[in-house]
């Protein structure tokens, strides 16, 4: 069974750019989270979908990042515009449903000088 | 709002003792807790979880748990670690419901010296 995948695997950008994120869960999953974990702490959730709807967006900064999942399967994250403070690396996650333990992709580490 | 404490930052242990790294947690109700570990360079691994029934739960690579309600604890445990055991670990707490949105700890990192 293919995992989690996720890309690019890397990414560095200047302040008040642009970046988006991209995750393709495993196959069947209704269930996707995207977490951020910053250097020195735990992953904190983003934002989680079942299937294309958003079921809890309460920690994800609206002012700047964006996040949708096409057709209940692909999702992309997005930040405009980024700041220094978003470096971190972003952590895709799906499971078959919301009562099911996570399975991670690999993620992306993002770097904003 | 529930929360998770990993009290060391690291735990360093011989090869072929016994390991235990240590979680509390605060939430109200009855808590859903699991544990994740995360190896250089790729994403976090399932290793167990608690929901409810048995407080040792048994998990993935020889790694088991304690629930412990009184002290509101579930450590995990290793009889007998291996230098393959070395990544960092994290516990996490349900945020209520079996919504399964978790809230993880900041992660102990574990050495295991040969």
């Amino acid at each position: 069974e293919a995992g989690v995948a996720q890309s690019p695997r890397y990414k560095i950008i200047e302040k008040r750019q642009s970046v988006a994120f991209w995750c393709n869960p495993i196959s069947g999953h209704a269930t996707l989270y995207w977490y951020q974990q910053i250097l020195g702490q735990g992953p904190k959730l983003l934002i989680q979908f079942q299937n294309n709807g958003v079921v809890d967006d309460s920690q994800l900064p609206k002012d700047r990042f964006s996040a949708e999942r096409l057709k209940g399967v692909d999702s992309t994250l997005k930040i405009q515009p980024a700041k220094l403070e978003d470096s971190a690396v972003y952590l895709c996650a799906s499971s078959p449903g919301p009562v099911y333990e996570q399975y991670f992709g690999p993620g992306t580490r993002l770097t904003v000088t | 709002a529930q929360s998770v404490a990993q009290p060391e930052d690291q735990v360093n242990v011989a090869e072929g003792n016994p390991l235990t790294v240590k979680c509390t947690y605060s939430v109200s109700g009855n808590p859903y807790l699991f544990w994740y570990v995360q190896y250089p360079n790729r994403g976090l691994q399932f290793l167990l979880k608690y929901i409810t029934g048995d407080n040792l739960v048994k998990g993935s690579y020889g790694f088991e748990a304690e629930f412990n309600k009184s002290q509101t604890s579930f450590h995990l445990k290793k009889p007998s670690a291996l230098v393959s055991d070395s990544a960092l670990y994290f516990c996490a707490v349900d945020s209520g419901a079996g919504s399964y949105q978790l809230t993880f700890g900041k992660g102990t990192k574990l050495s295991v010296i040969p």
